[in-house]
């Protein structure tokens, strides 16, 4: 099946500073990204659509300014956390659609801890 | 808009016995249906899916699904459960056309037991 990447697999910073994490789709164009966040024991919640040369689309409550997504590429989208704070660790998971096959494949996911 | 239940958010079997994880789905147009595993600190991996083909839907690891319209359900089953089989199990609906927003349910671990 579909490969998708993510880097860092596990970051640690201090409150303040700002995180980035890629999503590569490795061998599929992926026109559409998404990004989740998911908390110990929780499900998986959609933060943002990210599409390929325009503005990435925010579910509601999710602070876009805090949340910097880029997809610059089709095959790279990025998510940043500026100014990260204790609140924001948590399981960052992405996405990329495969639309020749209708399928999303999900990253192996991010550990983010923020001391 | 569209969402899903899952029952039971822990299920424990025992090795060899049927696994059975129930999913209801709620949608106003004609849904696509998923279940994820994910295993301890790890991405989803994609079981099986339901694209308004066969009803019966076979996955990987012997897994399969029935989607049934009138009881708007797609419960997961496996005839014999495998200790390799224990892990977080995600139910999933999407609506076809552009690009797909899925909606997860809360997820449903699974105990097997010796």
């Amino acid at each position: 099946g579909a490969v998708v990447s993510q880097h860092p697999s596990r970051v640690i910073c201090k409150s303040g500073t700002s995180v980035k994490i890629e999503c590569r789709s490795l061998d599929f164009q992926a026109t559409t990204m998404f990004w989740y966040r998911q908390f110990p024991k929780q499900s998986l919640m959609l933060m943002a659509t990210s599409n390929e040369g325009s503005k990435a689309t925010y579910e509601q409550g999710v602070e876009k300014d805090k949340f910097l997504i880029n997809h610059a590429s089709l095959t790279l989208s990025t998510l940043t956390v500026t100014s990260a704070h204790p609140e924001d660790s948590s399981f960052y998971i992405c996405s990329a659609e495969d639309s020749e096959l209708g399928t999303q494949y999900f990253g192996p996911g991010t550990r983010l801890t923020v001391l | 808009a569209q969402s899903v239940t899952q029952l039971g958010s822990h299920v424990s079997v025992s090795e060899g016995a049927l696994v059975l994880l129930r999913c209801n789905y709620s949608s106003s147009v004609p849904p696509y249906l998923f279940w994820y595993v994910q295993y301890p600190n790890q991405g989803l991996q994609l079981l099986l899916k339901y694209t308004s083909a066969a009803t019966l839907v076979k996955g990987i690891n012997g897994f399969e699904a029935e989607f049934k319209k009138s009881e708007t359900s797609f419960h997961l089953t496996k005839p014999s459960a495998h200790m390799s089989d224990a892990a977080e199990y995600f139910c999933a609906v999407s609506v076809a056309g552009g690009y797909q927003k899925v909606t997860f349910g809360t997820g449903t671990k699974l105990q097997v037991i010796p």
